[in-house]
């Protein structure tokens, strides 16, 4: 049972850089989320989805994109990477609104230098 | 003031000793409340949702004060395994939707 799985593990970008943090889950969830960790820091939404097709901001969007074409897939999209985007990325997924138990992958750790 | 603050330890337990953490948070219109469970560089996972009445899942019990506005996460007999960050998670109804708030964190070190 894979629940949610993310890819890259790890990535390096230099200044300016784009790509594509990648983000499946075999649950058939509807609810999707991006987070972001800083150390010391709780998660905070970047983006989130309700169901295949619709998407809105979370607390931190800027410098991030969104699609969601399908229930499993939910890829985030870094188009100018900055060092401020140094993080860990965490998708998460959910059955539905109430209680909202959320279902995390293994993250993504990202450094732009 | 933070949404939802938690002391972030490192709260260092010997194995077998009780240890408790609190979070408050600051939005009377909060519904729901989780603590997760992180272990260092991994993803975070639930332990156990916070009922209104307080409740009990093995050596972990959870508690709710509406009226002070925080959660409790009380662990008995502690093992080395309970070692990790316990993040207090709430969620509030907005007019976005609802809306998952993470604590920080309290670190728990359990030692021999």
């Amino acid at each position: 049972n894979a629940g949610v799985t993310q890819t890259p593990k790890f990535r390096i970008l230099k200044i300016g850089q784009s790509m594509t943090l990648q983000c499946t889950q075999d649950m058939n969830h509807n609810y999707m989320y991006w987070y972001r960790q800083d150390p010391g820091m709780g998660l905070k939404l970047i983006y989130y989805s309700v169901g295949a097709g619709i998407t809105d901001k979370g607390e931190v969007p800027n410098g991030y994109n969104v699609s969601r074409s399908t229930t499993e897939d939910f890829p985030l999209r870094l188009e100018l990477a900055a060092p401020s985007q140094t993080s860990v990325y965490f998708c998460a997924s959910s059955y539905d609104e109430v209680p909202n138990i959320q279902y995390f992958g293994a993250g993504t750790r990202l450094s732009v230098l | 003031r933070k949404e939802v603050e938690q002391d972030p330890g490192p709260f260092n337990v010997p194995e077998g000793a009780t240890v408790a953490f609190n979070c408050t948070y600051s939005n009377s219109a909060s519904q729901s409340f989780f603590w997760y469970r992180q272990d260092c560089r991994k993803e975070p996972k639930l332990l156990m949702s916070v009922y209104s009445s307080g409740n009990e899942d093995g050596r972990f019990t959870a508690q709710l004060n509406r009226a002070s506005q925080y959660i409790s996460l009380l662990i008995r007999d502690s093992k080395l395994s309970d070692s990790a960050t316990y993040l207090c998670v709430v969620k509030i109804l907005t007019g976005g939707g609802n809306k998952l708030t993470f604590g920080t964190g309290t670190q728990l070190k359990v030692e021999l």
